[in-house]
């Protein structure tokens, strides 16, 4: 059962360097989001996705990127990475009915 | 705008004695509270969902319980291995695509 699965799982960028962090799911849930976890600071909503082919912006949108690129993965993209961005990154997705959020392990990444 | 705060940050606790997680929150309706674990390195686990004032739900050693203002997590008699930071989070009615504001979480340790 892989559930929600991240990749990489670990990543250091230098400043100005851009990436995407890749998610899939396979519990064929409609709906899709990514986290930044920071100390003190709780998990912040980036952008999610109520179903394929919509995205919307969340708490924390400014210098990220989304693309819902079918029902089973959504991605998340840092054009020019900045130290502020330096955070664990963490991808969930839900059915809607029961509104529960299932959790991917996680991208540490480190923007130097 | 919809918050969560959870108090307290950190709790120790001797293995065996009980005690009580807080979560209170304001949101403008409220869909459903949710109660998650996560341990070090990992993505938080769904724990409960609470619904409605006086609800109460119940799994090993955990209870959660929802008020109009505030949910309670009651661990009763605690093993080292319930050491984790629980997460509370809060969806309102209004939200689209099942979006959860999170609190930042009480790291418990549990000493044997």
């Amino acid at each position: 059962n892989a559930g929600v699965t991240q990749t990489p799982k670990f990543q250091v960028l230098k400043t100005g360097q851009s990436m995407t962090l890749q998610c899939a799911q396979d519990m064929n849930h409609n709906s899709m989001y990514w986290y930044r976890q920071d100390p003190g600071m709780g998990l912040r909503l980036i952008y999610y996705s109520a179903s394929e082919g919509t995205t919307d912006k969340g708490e924390v949108p400014n210098g990220y990127n989304v693309s819902r690129l079918n029902k089973r993965e959504f991605s998340l993209r840092l054009e020019s990475a900045a130290p502020s961005q330096t955070s664990v990154y963490f991808c969930a997705s839900s059915r809607g009915a029961d509104n529960i959020q299932y959790f991917g392990a996680g991208t540490r990444l480190s923007v130097l | 705008e919809d918050q969560v705060t959870q108090s307290p940050e950190a709790l120790r606790l001797q293995e065996g004695e009980s005690s009580s997680l807080n979560c209170s929150y304001t949101v403008s309706g409220l869909r459903g509270l949710f109660w998650y674990r996560q341990d070090p390195g990992k993505g938080p686990e769904f724990l409960f969902t609470l619904y409605s004032a006086g609800e109460e739900k119940e799994k090993e050693r955990l209870k959660a319980t929802l008020t109009k203002k505030e949910s309670f997590l009651h661990i009763t008699a605690p093993k080292p291995e319930d050491s984790a930071t629980y997460l509370c989070a809060v969806q309102a009615e209004e939200t689209s695509g099942s979006r959860l504001t999170f609190g930042e979480g009480t790291q418990l340790t549990v000493n044997p």
